[in-house]
């Protein structure tokens, strides 16, 4: 069975600018959660989605939004983009709510 | 909120165990997970353990957990050059869907 998938791996982008990101689940999965790492603040929580619904959210401003799709594959968005958003982004999937996650192997921002 | 902490860094030389610990504030975690991150790749799930269980043994991996001192395991028998990475324990906050991490372990082998 196919891993947790994302795209683009890479991205480099300018301040102000902003990103979609995309993640594909492990087939069946219907839980997408996305995770932010970086050096300073390691990985923390964006949000969680199921049933194309957004069900927890972490610590993060507005700019950052997602969505997920009947498929379940899941997309994010980061709009007005700062230099501190520079980071691996990291997609999860699950089977249901509070399953065991699985990753994908990220997609590394860099802003300019 | 949750807590999870986690020593930085451990050295160990090729073959011999290494034991990575972590400690968690909230209890009412129903998993405990660990995580394995080579460089410039994601997380990989190494073993996970129920909360009610006190000891996980999968091949070379044993997970330890002791409820009571809120403290988890990782012991990693035979250790090989390739398990240098950084390991990171998670939990849920709550019991939730958000996995809040430490910041995880890094473990260096030399030969």
């Amino acid at each position: 069975k196919a891993g947790v998938t994302q795209t683009p791996r890479y991205l480099i982008k300018t301040r102000g600018q902003q990103v979609t990101l995309s993640c594909s689940p492990i087939s069946g999965h219907r839980s997408v959660s996305w995770y932010q790492q970086t050096p300073g603040q390691g990985l923390q929580f964006l949000f969680e989605y199921f049933s194309e619904t957004q069900r927890n959210k972490g610590n993060f401003p507005g700019r950052f939004s997602g969505r997920q799709f009947s498929n379940s594959r899941s997309e994010m968005n980061v709009s007005t983009l700062e230099l501190g958003d520079s980071a691996l982004y990291l997609c999860a999937s699950s089977l249901d709510r509070a399953e065991t996650q699985y990753f994908g192997p990220g997609t590394r921002l860099l802003v300019l | 909120g949750e807590d999870v902490e986690q020593s930085l860094f451990l050295s160990v030389r090729e073959g011999d165990s290494s034991v990575i610990n972590c400690t968690y504030t909230d209890s009412s975690s129903t998993y405990l997970y660990w995580y394995k991150q080579e460089p410039g790749a994601g997380l990989q799930l190494l073993t996970y353990i129920f909360s009610n269980m006190d000891m996980k043994q999968d091949q070379r991996l044993t997970v330890l957990l002791n409820k009571k001192d809120k403290h988890l395991s990782l012991r990693i028998a035979d250790t090989q050059t390739g398990d240098s990475a950084i390991y990171f324990c998670a939990g849920t906050h709550q019991a939730g869907t958000a996995l809040i991490f430490g910041k995880g372990t890094t473990l260096s082998v030399s030969s």
